[in-house]
């Protein structure tokens, strides 16, 4: 079965500083990732995803994170912190529920605020 | 092109009525999830179709129900709503099923709050 957990559910920085949120995952076959962020009142927007490709991959407005299979990590970076990316952010994992077969779900994580100080 | 629309945005019903809330999907989407999300459970899968069928469901009662048009709009029913099922009522649609790609769009969601 497969499993997501988000390791934060609040994180502060302060503007200018590097954000870290973290996310681990687990999974019965080669699982894809992802990350989406949702502002207040708003949906859900992807970030980034991890598909088997590069391990470090680059998503919207400066983010990035790297797939670490021996350590089962998904780990959200940014080099320096933005007051616009005070938000809520899910690790997300995609997995298919029998090998061979096309069926499959999504798994969200519960969630990581980022709050953000002048 | 349209983002993911849903109606109503915001809604107040009372425990035991039913409520009705729709979806239109971007143009050229086949795909349409539900979930809700609390503050408590976070956010939850009630279900996903597929081109009119039910492809994936959560682990919600049979009180939750859904179903997708041939133009690929979807619409999620409640009925003998309770309290705890205020929530924001979040779709999200995708080209193909929404395993395959993981890539959701998803629109601005329902609030719905039963009193």
């Amino acid at each position: 079965a497969q499993s997501v957990t988000q390791l934060d559910s609040h994180v502060s920085v302060s503007e200018g500083t590097p954000v870290l949120l973290r996310c681990n995952y687990s999974s019965s076959y080669s699982p894809s990732l992802f990350w989406y962020v949702q502002h207040p009142n708003k949906g859900l927007q992807l970030l980034l995803k991890y598909t088997s490709a590069a391990t470090l991959v680059k998503g919207i407005n400066g983010f990035e994170a790297e797939f670490k299979k021996s350590e089962t990590s998904f780990h959200l970076t940014k080099p320096s912190a933005h007051m616009s990316d005070a938000a809520e952010y899910f690790c997300v994992v995609s997995d298919r529920l029998l090998r061979g077969t096309s069926y499959g779900k999504l798994t969200f994580g519960q969630g990581t605020i980022l709050t953000v100080h002048p | 092109k349209a983002g993911v629309t849903q109606t109503p945005r915001y809604l107040i019903k009372t425990r035991g009525q039913q409520v009705t809330l729709s979806c239109s999907p971007i143009s050229g989407h086949r795909s349409v999830s539900w979930y809700q999300q609390t503050p408590g459970q976070g956010l939850q899968f009630l279900f996903e179709y597929f081109s009119e069928t039910q492809r994936n469901k959560g682990n919600f009662p049979g009180r939750f129900s859904g179903r997708q048009f041939s133009n690929s709009r979807s619409e999620m029913n409640v009925s003998t709503l309770e309290l705890g099922d205020s929530a924001l009522y979040l779709c999200a649609s995708s080209l193909e099923a929404a395993f395959n790609t993981g890539e959701l769009f998803f629109g601005e969601g329902s609030r719905l709050t039963v009193l």
